[in-house]
C-alpha cells in the first residue's frame, strides 16, 4: 500500500537559496494539494492541481513560490530566494475526485511533510 | 478561517471511549463533515466524513446531530497511540472537473491526551 510520499523529508538551508520539494501521490489521484503548517497551527492551504492544471492558489503563495505537476503525476513546490518565515512543515496531500455533473467530496490523503529550516 | 469550534485540549483514560465534540453552526446543505488526526511531526492522518447520516469505520464514529450544528467524533477504545491534536473540519462539495473550493480549512483542533 504506497501512501503519498514527499522528499525530503527534511531540509536545512540558508536564507536565500532556493529549495525544491517534491510529492508523489498515490497512484491514480486526480487531485494535487499543497499545504503549509508551522508551529502551533493547522495546516494552511497554498494551492490544488487537477490533473496537470493547476486550479486555485492562496494568497500565501507568493510570487517566490511555484508549484508544477506536468504530467498530473507528481509534483514539485519551488521557493525562491527563502526567508526565515518560510520555515516550516510543508504538507502534500492527494484525492480521487469523481467527474460526475453533481457536487460531490473528495478524500484528501496526506504524505509525511518536509520540513523547511531556514538559518 | 475555519468554520469550526473545539475544546482546545481533553483527557480520556485509556480504554475508555474518547468523545471529542465539534461545533459548526454554520454548515450550510452542502457541506461535509471531515476529521483528521495529527500525531506529533506527522502529517495530518483522515479519520472520517459524513454529511447528514452518523458514519462509522474501523478507526471511528461519527454522530452528527438532525440540524446539523454540531457533531461529535468518537473512539470507542482510546490507546495511547491515539494521543494527537483532532481537527474537525467542515468543507463545501467539490464540483467536478474545473471547480475550486477544494481545499481544507484547519482550526486549531482538539489535543486529545490518553493516560494510562
Amino acid at each position: 500500500d504506497t501512501g503519498v510520499s514527499q522528499d525530503p523529508r527534511h531540509k536545512i538551508t540558508k536564507r536565500g537559496q532556493n529549495v525544491t520539494f517534491r510529492c508523489d501521490p498515490i497512484s491514480e489521484h486526480n487531485r494535487l494539494y499543497w499545504y503549509r503548517q508551522t508551529l502551533g497551527q493547522g495546516p494552511e492551504f497554498l494551492t490544488y492541481f487537477q490533473n496537470e492544471a493547476q486550479l486555485e492558489k492562496s494568497r500565501l503563495l507568493s510570487d517566490r513560490f511555484s508549484a508544477e505537476r506536468p504530467k498530473g503525476s507528481f509534483s514539485t513546490l519551488e521557493i525562491q530566494r527563502t526567508e526565515q518565515g518560510d520555515s516550516a512543515m510543508y504538507l502534500c496531500a492527494s484525492s480521487l475526485a469523481g467527474l460526475a455533473e453533481t457536487s460531490s467530496t473528495d478524500t484528501q490523503y496526506f504524505g509525511p511533510g518536509t520540513r523547511l529550516t531556514v538559518l | 478561517d475555519a468554520k469550526t469550534t473545539q475544546p482546545p485540549s481533553m483527557d480520556c483514560a485509556e480504554g475508555r471511549a474518547a468523545n471529542l465534540p465539534c461545533n459548526h453552526s454554520t454548515i450550510s446543505g452542502n457541506e461535509y463533515v471531515y476529521w483528521y488526526r495529527q500525531i506529533h511531526s506527522q502529517g495530518p492522518q483522515y479519520i472520517i466524513h459524513g454529511l447528514k447520516n452518523n458514519e462509522t469505520n474501523e478507526m471511528a464514529s461519527l454522530i452528527i446531530t438532525e440540524d446539523r450544528k454540531s457533531s461529535t467524533l468518537i473512539l470507542p477504545h482510546a490507546t495511547l497511540r491515539d494521543t494527537a491534536v483532532y481537527y474537525c473540519i467542515v468543507r463545501v462539495g467539490v464540483r467536478n472537473y474545473g471547480g475550486s473550493q477544494g481545499n481544507l480549512i484547519f482550526g486549531k483542533g482538539t489535543k486529545l491526551s490518553v493516560k494510562p
